[in-house]
């Protein structure tokens, strides 16, 4: 059971450039979270999902897209690539939207924006 | 608003210590659940443990503690008999629900910790 799975783990982009950072669950989860974590600090939400074809604004949704064509698909897409999205990258899913419920991260996505 | 604070930013123990990190939370809700994480060096998110508001009793797995008072509105984390391998970054966080049907976890900053021979 490989549960979140993120691609790449690391990447270097220049100013401009634009990304997309892959996310994948297996556990059949509805809802999918992107999150992004600065230097020091905790998560922030950036977009989630409550299921295919449904997507929603977190806290910091500025710079980024998202997709939800499948379950167990969420790709975060980048577009002009700015310094300031220099962090670490977390997918996240839970199983229902009850706030019982946990939320299972992916192993993270490492962006440099130089 | 919801606000999760981890004042220690970092704690430093030898092997065998025990160590207690703490977490004060703010929210306007009634019914309210609580989260620890775990991030060790290698990067990844760990589930820890799960506490709901209207359960109050502390909850002991192995080596590890938790001590929920809604009175101090506070979640705090002991490490017992520490271990170089317990050496991460820990994670308080409350969960919020969203108007979309989702949920954002609120995270602190939270604590490094530290553990040496």
């Amino acid at each position: 059971n490989a549960g979140v799975t993120q691609t790449p783990k690391f990447r270097i982009l220049k100013i401009g450039q634009s990304m997309t950072l892959q996310c994948t669950q297996d556990m059949n989860h509805n809802y999918m979270y992107w999150y992004r974590q600065d230097p020091g600090m905790g998560l922030k939400l950036i977009y989630y999902s409550v299921g295919a074809g449904i997507t929603d604004k977190g806290e910091v949704p500025n710079g980024y897209n998202v997709s939800r064509s499948t379950t167990e698909d969420f790709p975060l897409r980048l577009e002009l690539a700015a310094p300031s999205q220099t962090s670490v990258y977390f997918c996240a899913s839970s199983r229902t939207g009850d706030r019982q419920e946990t939320q299972y991260f992916g192993p993270g996505t490492r962006l440099l924006v130089l | 608003a919801q606000k999760v604070t981890q004042a220690q930013t970092e704690i430093s123990v030898v092997e065998k210590e025990d160590v207690t990190l703490d977490c004060v939370y703010e929210t306007r809700d009634t019914t309210y659940y609580l989260f620890w994480y775990k991030q060790p060096p290698s990067g990844e998110l760990v589930f820890l443990i799960r506490r709901n508001s209207f359960d109050e009793q502390n909850e002991i797995s192995g080596r590890y503690s938790w001590n929920f008072q809604k009175s101090t509105s506070s979640f705090n984390f002991t490490i017992t008999a520490s271990q170089v391998v317990d050496s991460a970054v820990y994670f308080c966080a409350l969960i919020l629900t969203l108007t979309g049907g989702g949920n954002k976890l609120t995270f602190g900053t939270g604590t490094q910790l530290k553990v040496e021979l």
